[in-house]
């Protein structure tokens, strides 16, 4: 199975902040990453598709790249309703595994 | 509107069945792809199960195979997980998720169903 690790596992930060979250793949998945976004109480809802595609309805100051094994989910200015929890999730091949999480807090 | 709505869930003992059902609608369940991935209480997401939209493909995560069956009604919309042996490490919410049709994330989850396997 493919194993995804995420880094940080939280992360404190401000109102108007940049913030980056990496995803580091056990093997190569191209651009089958996908980053979701949950909240508490939630289902998590996806922002960005194929590593770099950003989902209809996303604000644009979410944006991811990468490719191969090492990805980055970067949020341009961090807004009040960003404050969640981050999940990456290769989609090469199954098991569709997941990143154990990033929790952004204030 | 897209919607999923789980059901089937509740509490049950160690070695019993449940059977989960996601209803959808909204859209050509026929064309889609079906996911199922749960959440443990206060932990991350782990992807359970996958079915096509024929019926044709089916994967099972390892910590779940020869337990649980996937399956789905296309004239009824329908979407199922058969549960047997349950332990009590397969206690979390269960999300039904359809995969997009031009790529392969899950674009649409539903509310989730909870599953407590106790004693």
């Amino acid at each position: 199975d493919i194993q995804m690790t995420q880094s940080p596992s939280s992360l404190s930060a401000s109102v108007g902040d940049r913030v980056t979250i990496t995803c580091r793949a056990s093997q190569s998945i191209a651009g089958y990453l996908n980053w979701y976004q949950q909240k508490p109480g939630k289902a998590p809802k996806v922002l960005i598709y194929a590593a770099s595609s950003l989902q209809s309805g996303v604000p644009s100051r979410f944006s991811g790249s990468g490719s191969g094994t090492d990805f980055t989910l970067t949020i341009s200015s961090l807004q009040p309703e960003d404050f969640a929890t981050y999940f990456c999730q290769q989609s090469y091949t199954t098991p569709r595994t997941f990143g154990q999480g990033t929790k952004v807090e204030i | 509107e897209v919607q999923l709505v789980e059901s089937g869930g509740g509490l049950v003992q160690p070695g019993r069945s449940l059977r989960l059902s996601c209803a959808a609608s909204g859209f050509t369940f026929d064309d889609y792809a079906m996911h199922w991935v749960r959440q443990a209480p206060g932990k991350g997401l782990e992807w359970v199960s996958r079915i096509s939209w024929n019926s044709g493909t089916i994967d099972y995560a390892d910590s779940v195979k020869g337990r649980f069956t996937i399956s789905r009604d296309n004239a009824k919309n329908s979407l199922f997980l058969q549960m047997n042996s349950l332990r009590p490490e397969d206690t979390a919410l269960y999300y039904c998720a359809r995969e997009g049709g031009m790529a392969p994330l899950f674009d649409y989850w539903g509310q989730g169903s909870l599953v407590t396997v106790s004693s």
